[in-house]
């Protein structure tokens, strides 16, 4: 089963343009984490917010963790096409990760 | 430092037929996590192994099996294949246990016909 649900299930967005997408999880957390995966391709692990934290920063993206709304987002500024691709959320430990449904984002020219 | 290595990439089997997916993480990671991801049910955990033995089994059937050996290297079984084991297959590996990041493999995909 999946944790919970990201908003929105698509994007698009011109290069140059910032994209937000949301998470939203079920059950209480240790931390969070944010993956990409290109065309059904391996995951890449992007960024990790612990329960203790609000926000975080790692080079272009922003994400940012309300506990008490169990909720999360990702914001990548100044997008570029090389961003196209899937982003989801994971909860739990890194040998057992429960994911969000995911955002495709699509950044054209 | 090579990253994990999946095989086969692609894989095309038959009904009834069973297949064995193989996993080979990070020099050094000794867990290795797999996972099925299909467009209806997204990205789902299969099971986690740790130094040979499984630590987390997901909500599959028993026709989902795995192992791993002496050199963290895993494998993946799917007996008696249906259309809906049709699937990406991803294999991810961590150095121990705790909260560390995971590395995926670039997933083998299993068309069931």
């Amino acid at each position: 089963s999946q944790q919970g649900e990201e908003d929105p299930q698509a994007l698009s967005i011109q290069e140059g343009e910032n994209a937000t997408m949301n998470c939203s999880y079920k059950t209480s957390i240790n931390n969070l984490q944010w993956y990409r995966q290109n065309s059904g391709r391996g995951l890449v692990h992007l960024i990790l917010i612990r329960s203790n934290e609000r926000e975080k920063h790692s080079g272009r993206l922003r994400v940012t963790l309300d506990t008490s709304k169990k909720s999360s987002s990702l914001l990548i500024t100044a997008s570029r096409a090389a961003d196209t691709a899937s982003y989801f959320c994971a909860t739990g430990t890194a040998s057992k990760l429960t994911f969000g449904t995911g955002t495709r984002l699509q950044v054209t020219l | 430092k090579a990253g994990v290595t999946q095989t086969p990439r692609y894989l095309i089997k038959t009904r009834g037929q069973q297949v064995t997916l193989s996993c080979s993480p990070i020099s050094g990671h000794r867990s290795v996590s797999w996972y099925q991801q299909t467009p209806g049910q997204g990205l789902q955990f299969l099971f986690e192994y740790f130094s040979e033995t499984q630590r987390n089994k997901g909500n599959f059937p028993g026709r989902f099996s795995g192992r791993q050996f002496s050199n963290s290297r895993s494998e993946m079984n799917v007996s008696t294949l249906e259309l809906g084991d049709s699937a990406l297959y991803l294999c991810a590996s961590k150095l121990g246990q705790g909260n560390t990041e995971a590395f995926f493999g670039q997933g083998t995909r299993l068309t069931v016909v």
